[in-house]
């Protein structure tokens, strides 16, 4: 089956510095991808859904310029957390949507200490 | 080794009638679960969860059931309604503040009119 490597699965950041996570539909072309966070318990929130070759669209309440997310070609997509604090520590998923389908990658556990 | 399976991964139900979604899954540690629908083109969405301390919860038309000693939940739409036909997705968690979600591979739901 279809798959989405999603990396790093975890990173511990200083507050104040940056952190990218990739996105990659490793053996179809994904022509929109989703940005997912998530906290203790609850369920998955939309960030954003981008396109490939333009420009994401954002949720309300979510920060563009803090959550930057490039999706350049049709198998890579990237969100960095810019400027990252310790409230922006949680477990963030993508999922890469194909012409039918959706996967989901294994996720990244981004701690701001 | 997956952790979430859904073994059925397409089901086609007249409308009106019962839709029955099943997921089993093999670690013991995993104490919330969850289901999400998604439609083609479209990001999942979250639709009802589930706690290890119970063995139901309903939510309108849809009620999940959770059999611990089997290690097996059931997602329940009754009646079944054309707008329902999308994949659903079956998500578990494990340990006190837990983020990180283990999903199946979903199962195709059709319901004919």
């Amino acid at each position: 089956g279809a798959v989405v490597s999603q990396h790093p699965s975890w990173v511990i950041c200083k507050s104040g510095t940056s952190v990218k996570i990739e996105c990659r539909s490793l053996d179809f072309q994904a022509t929109t991808m989703f940005w997912y966070r998530q906290f203790p318990k609850q369920s998955l929130m939309l960030m954003a859904t981008s396109n490939e070759g333009s420009k994401a669209t954002y949720e309300q309440g979510v920060e563009k310029d803090k959550f930057l997310i490039n999706h350049a070609s049709l198998t890579l997509s990237t969100l960095t957390v810019t400027s990252a604090h310790p409230e922006d520590s949680s477990f963030y998923i993508c999922s890469a949507s194909g012409a039918t389908e959706a996967f989901f990658g294994q996720g990244t556990r981004l701690t701001v200490v | 080794d997956q952790q979430v399976k859904q073994n059925s991964p397409s089901l086609s139900v007249q409308e009106g009638r019962i839709s029955i979604l099943n997921c089993d899954y093999t670690n013991s540690m995993f104490d919330y679960f969850l289901w999400y629908k998604k439609y083609p083109a479209e990001g999942p969405t979250f639709l009802i969860s589930i706690s290890s301390i119970k063995d139901k919860n309903e939510d309108g038309r849809f009620t999940v059931f959770l059999n611990k000693s089997a290690k097996h939940l059931s997602l329940h739409i009754v009646p079944s309604q054309p707008g329902d036909s999308a994949v659903y997705f079956c998500a578990a968690s494990s340990g006190a503040g837990s983020y990180q979600l283990t999903f199946g591979k979903g199962t195709k739901l059709s319901v004919i009119p």
